[in-house]
């Protein structure tokens, strides 16, 4: 079975400082990789995604993960984070099986303070 | 990306009465929908699975007869919470999928039941 590990539960930073939100994951098979963020009273937005390809992936507002196999791994990262950014932050893992549900860690929250 | 419209993103019902919350994909077909509760502070937990024109499939531990979840058409999919009582408070999310790998989620609905 599939499992998403997130391993901090809150990450608090400073303004304009780097942060990583780390994630592992488990799977005997392939998978697609996601990052969501969820702002206060919201829904989930989708960040970023690994289908396949460079391992490094971009996404929205300066963020960026990395698919590392080896280590089952695929961290969130950004070099300056902003006030903005306080939220809380899922991975999930994609299945791959048609019409099942995308499978999630238990999220991070982001703290930005000035 | 896609759309995933949700209606309302708050409601206060008595308890007792019902509450309809519906979910509708604006730009695709979403031939299956998810609907989860979040409580403060926890990661998502996964009620059902809906599939356009046939039965959703509910989770261990989730009673189909209070939720009850209808996916009439590839853009509509409706859940009801019968009966409300205080302990069903919860912020629900649904999310929307169609071929894709990963989800798009609507904007949640905060449920208050007095």
């Amino acid at each position: 079975a599939q499992s998403v590990t997130q391993l901090d539960s809150q990450v608090p930073v400073f303004e304009e400082a780097p942060v990583e939100l780390r994630c592992n994951y488990s799977s005997s098979v392939s998978v697609y990789l996601f990052w969501y963020v969820q702002y206060p009273n919201q829904g989930l937005q989708l960040l970023l995604k690994y289908l396949s390809g460079s391992t490094l992936v971009k996404g929205i507002n300066g963020f960026e993960a990395e698919f590392n196999k080896s280590q089952t791994s695929f961290h969130l990262r950004k070099p300056s984070v902003h006030i903005s950014d306080t939220a809380e932050y899922f991975c999930a893992v994609n299945p791959n099986q048609a019409g099942t549900a995308l499978i999630f860690g238990k999220g991070t929250t982001l703290s930005v303070s000035s | 990306g896609a759309v995933v419209s949700q209606h309302p993103s708050r409601v206060i019902c008595k308890s007792g009465t019902s509450v309809k919350i519906e979910c509708r994909s604006l730009d695709f077909q979403a031939t299956t929908m998810f609907w989860y509760r979040q409580f403060p502070k926890k990661s998502l937990m996964l009620m059902a699975t809906s599939n356009e024109g046939s039965k959703a499939t509910y989770e261990q531990g989730v009673e189909k007869d209070k939720f009850l979840i209808n996916h009439a058409s590839l853009t509509l999919s409706t859940l009801t919470v019968t009966s409300a009582h205080p302990e069903d408070s919860s912020f629900y999310i649904c999310s929307a999928r169609h071929g894709q790998p990963e989800a798009f989620f609507g904007q949640g609905t905060r449920l208050t039941v007095v």
